[in-house]
């Protein structure tokens, strides 16, 4: 009865390849994050979706595209990865107002050769 | 710009000892602390979160003591133990569905 899980866990592959990373909650939550962790283990939000909608885009390239098929679930895919992209992503929900917790999932350790 | 500046980097307490983790915000808007807790190779963990209505909140043996006037919060971890060992991060965000901002993370190592 996992609360946010990612697939994969860990992602290896080679520059220029296009890769998805999946996540579902089951916390019903209406509200969906990706966040990067750095190699210096910094967590840095990338994106924000709330009841399927894309509502915050912190200047990230635009070679990575999150969607959302439905409130339960936000992907991620990136396009022609490059070495920068190296780094553990995190997707995470949260409750919804007035309540603030944010629950994560377990990451996806992404490594680009 | 940091909004969140944390501190220490790395902290090394002895068992049974108290660690101390402090944080400073800036953005006034800010009206939820929340502190996470992340062992290697593991998602964040929601440890403590307190709002700028209290001044402190304690659960277990962790405690959070807040300072408005100040801009600053800190994470006490009593009679610390060598499972406490972890990444702590501190982070703030405001109402709405606003993501958290983190702090850079301090190392706790608890030895015996």
């Amino acid at each position: 009865d996992t609360a946010v899980s990612q697939t994969p866990k860990y992602l290896v592959t080679q520059m220029g390849n296009d890769k998805s990373i999946k996540c579902e909650q089951n916390l019903g939550h209406d509200t969906m994050y990706w966040y990067k962790q750095d190699s210096k283990k910094f967590l840095k939000i990338m994106f924000s979706y709330n009841n399927k909608e894309l509502i915050i885009n912190e200047t990230v390239p635009n070679r990575f595209s999150p969607k959302s098929p439905d409130k339960a679930h936000l992907n991620l895919h990136i396009n022609s990865l490059e070495l920068g992209d190296s780094a553990v992503y995190f997707c995470a929900s949260r409750r919804a107002a007035p309540y603030n917790e944010q629950f994560f999932g377990p990451g996806t350790r992404l490594t680009v050769l | 710009q940091q909004q969140v500046k944390q501190s220490p980097q790395s902290l090394i307490v002895q068992k049974g000892g108290i660690s101390i983790i402090n944080c400073a915000y800036e953005n006034t808007a800010f009206d939820y602390f929340p502190w996470y807790q992340q062992f290697p190779g593991k998602g964040p963990a929601l440890l403590i979160a307190i709002r700028p209505d209290v001044s402190e909140k304690k659960e277990g043996r962790f405690t959070i003591s807040f300072n408005k006037s100040a801009k600053q919060f800190s994470l006490h971890i009593m009679d610390s133990q060598p499972g406490d060992s972890a990444t702590y991060f501190c982070a703030a965000s405001y109402s709405g569905n606003t993501p958290l901002v983190f702090g850079k993370g301090t190392r706790l190592s608890v030895i015996a």
